[in-house]
C-alpha cells in the first residue's frame, strides 16, 4: 500500500519568507498527486495536482510543486508568503487507476505578520 | 450554488449509541468518499461508493456503515462498534472520470463528540 509523508508537522515563517513543504510517497507505479489546503473554518480544497506533463506545475494563490520522480517527492513551494496563506496543507495520492486517495498528516503552516 | 453539504456542524452523542452523519451533494458527482481527520494524522479514508447501490470499505471501515440510495446522498453511520469515535468527519465527491475518480470537493465537515 502507498504511503506519503510530511515531515513538517508545524512550520512558522514571517510574511515575505519563501515556503517549502515536504512530501515524499512510496510507491513504484505511475502516481497521480494532490496538495490540498484547509484554511482555518473552511472546507478542505484542492491547491494543485499533478497528472502527467510538466513535473513544475502552478496552483492557485501563487503556489507551485514539483514532482521528482527520482526521489519521490511532490514539495510545495511559494517564493513569498502572506499571513492569508496561515492554514493546514495536506499532499496525497494515488496509484494511476486507483480510486483511492492516500493523505500525509498534513504540515500546519502558521505566518507571523 | 452547487456544492456538497454536511449536517449537523456539530454532534454530540452519549457512548453506545448509533449516530447517522448526513453528506448530500448537488454537483451531479458519481463517486462519494467518507473521511475521518484526526489531529497529527491526515485524512483516512473510511468508505466511498462510485455509483448508486455499490459502495467498498476504505481503509478504516470497521465500527462504520454507509448507503448509497440516491446519487446524490451517502449517509455515514458511526455505531457502537467504533472504538474511537470522536473526530472529524469529511465527505467528498468527484466526476466519474476513466480510471481516475478523484475526490476533489469536499463537505464543511461534522464534528463528532462522544461522551
Amino acid at each position: 500500500a502507498q504511503s506519503v509523508s510530511q515531515h513538517n508537522h508545524h512550520v512558522i515563517l514571517s510574511e515575505a519568507a519563501s515556503l517549502e513543504l515536504g512530501c515524499n510517497y512510496s510507491y513504484g507505479g505511475t502516481v497521480n498527486l494532490f496538495w490540498y489546503v484547509q484554511y482555518p473554518g473552511q472546507h478542505l480544497q484542492l491547491l494543485l495536482k499533478y497528472f502527467s506533463g510538466d513535473p513544475l506545475v502552478k496552483g492557485i494563490k501563487g503556489f507551485e510543486a514539483e514532482f521528482i520522480k527520482s526521489k519521490f517527492s511532490f514539495n510545495l513551494r511559494k517564493p513569498s508568503v502572506q499571513w492569508s496563506d496561515t492554514a493546514e496543507y495536506f499532499c496525497a495520492v494515488t496509484p494511476f487507476g486507483n480510486e483511492k486517495l492516500t493523505f500525509g498528516t498534513g504540515t500546519r503552516l502558521t505566518i507571523i505578520p | 450554488d452547487g456544492g456538497i453539504t454536511q449536517s449537523p456542524k456539530y454532534l454530540f452523542r452519549k457512548e453506545g449509541q448509533n449516530v447517522t452523519l448526513s453528506c448530500e451533494q448537488n454537483l451531479n458527482h458519481d463517486a462519494m468518499y467518507w473521511y475521518r481527520q484526526d489531529p497529527g494524522q491526515g485524512l483516512r479514508l473510511i468508505y466511498y461508493s462510485q455509483i448508486v447501490n455499490d459502495f467498498q470499505k476504505g481503509d478504516i471501515a470497521e465500527g462504520y456503515s454507509v448507503s448509497r440510495e440516491k446519487k446524490e446522498s451517502f449517509p455515514l453511520t458511526v455505531t457502537s462498534a467504533q472504538k474511537n469515535p470522536t473526530a472529524f468527519y469529511l465527505c467528498a465527491s468527484t466526476l466519474h472520470s476513466a480510471g481516475n475518480q478523484i475526490p476533489q470537493y469536499f463537505g464543511p465537515g461534522t464534528r463528532l463528540t462522544v461522551l
